[in-house]
C-alpha cells in the first residue's frame, strides 16, 4: 500500500485554516495516522483511526476520512505549528509513511 | 512517564552489521508491539520494521527484508534490531516507538547509523 500526500510543501500565515490530504493505492478503513516532526525532534502523534485526537494535541488539528482518502486539518495555524506532517497507514505489514507535508512561514 | 531510549548507531562501513537496541521504562513492555522507524539525510520517514508482543507477528520493509532482524526480550525490556549488509542508504537516525493499536504514540530520540567507507 503506497500513501501520497498533497501537497508536498505549503506556505501560511498565523491565523490561516490548513488542510493536509493523503491518499492510499488501496483502501485502508481508517487505519491511518497523523504525525508532527519539528527539525531535530521526534515525531509526534496528532490522530489516530483517521479521526481520534492523541490526549495533549490542541483541538485545532482534527483528521477525517475512511477508505483510501484522508485530511488532516489545523483550524488556525499557531507559530509553534510549522513542520513537517506525515500520515501512515496501519492496515497491514508493511506499515508505510506517506512523502511528507512541509509547512512553512508565508 | 513513559521512556525509549536506543542505542548501538556509529559509523560503520558497507557490508558490515550493527545491532541497534532500544530499552522501554514506564508502560508493560510486554503488552504492546513496537517499532523501527528511520529518518535518512533529506528525506521523509520510513517504517523499517514491527514485532508484536510475543514476537509471533513481524514484519519488514521490502529495502530491508533479507538484511536486517527485528527481537525483543520483555524480560529486558529491549527491543533489538541486528542490520547486516548495511548500505549506504541505510544512513539515517533510527527511532523505536511504541504502539497505540493504530498509531505510534512514544518515540525515543533516535540513534544515528551511518554507513560509509
Amino acid at each position: 500500500i503506497q500513501l501520497t500526500q498533497s501537497p508536498s510543501s505549503l506556505s501560511a500565515s498565523v491565523g490561516d485554516r490548513v488542510t493536509i490530504t493523503c491518499r492510499a493505492s488501496q483502501g485502508i478503513d481508517n487505519y491511518l495516522a497523523w504525525y508532527q516532526q519539528e527539525p531535530g525532534k521526534a515525531p509526534k502523534l496528532l490522530i489516530y483511526a483517521a479521526s481520534s485526537l492523541q490526549s495533549g494535541v490542541p483541538s485545532r488539528f482534527s483528521g477525517s476520512g475512511s477508505g483510501t482518502d484522508f485530511t488532516l486539518t489545523i483550524s488556525s495555524l499557531q507559530p509553534e505549528d510549522f513542520a513537517t506532517y506525515y500520515c501512515q497507514h496501519l492496515n497491514s505489514y508493511p506499515f508505510a509513511f506517506g512523502p511528507g507535508t512541509k509547512v512553512d512561514i508565508k | 512517564e513513559v521512556q525509549l531510549v536506543e542505542s548501538g548507531g556509529g559509523l560503520v562501513q558497507p557490508g558490515r552489521s550493527l545491532r541497534l537496541s532500544c530499552v522501554a521504562s514506564g508502560f508493560t513492555f510486554d503488552n504492546y508491539a513496537m517499532y523501527w522507524v528511520r529518518l535518512a539525510p533529506g528525506k521523509g520517514l520510513e517504517w523499517v520494521s514491527g514485532i508484536n508482543w510475543n514476537s509471533g507477528g513481524i514484519g519488514y520493509a521490502d529495502s530491508v527484508k533479507g538484511r536486517f532482524t527485528i527481537s525483543r526480550d520483555n524480560a529486558k525490556n529491549s527491543l533489538y534490531l541486528q542490520m547486516n549488509s548495511l548500505r549506504v542508504e541505510d544512513t539515517a537516525l533510527y527511532y523505536c516507538a511504541k504502539d497505540k493499536a493504530g498509531a505510534f504514540d512514544y518515540w525515543g530520540q533516535g540513534t544515528l547509523v551511518t554507513v560509509s567507507s
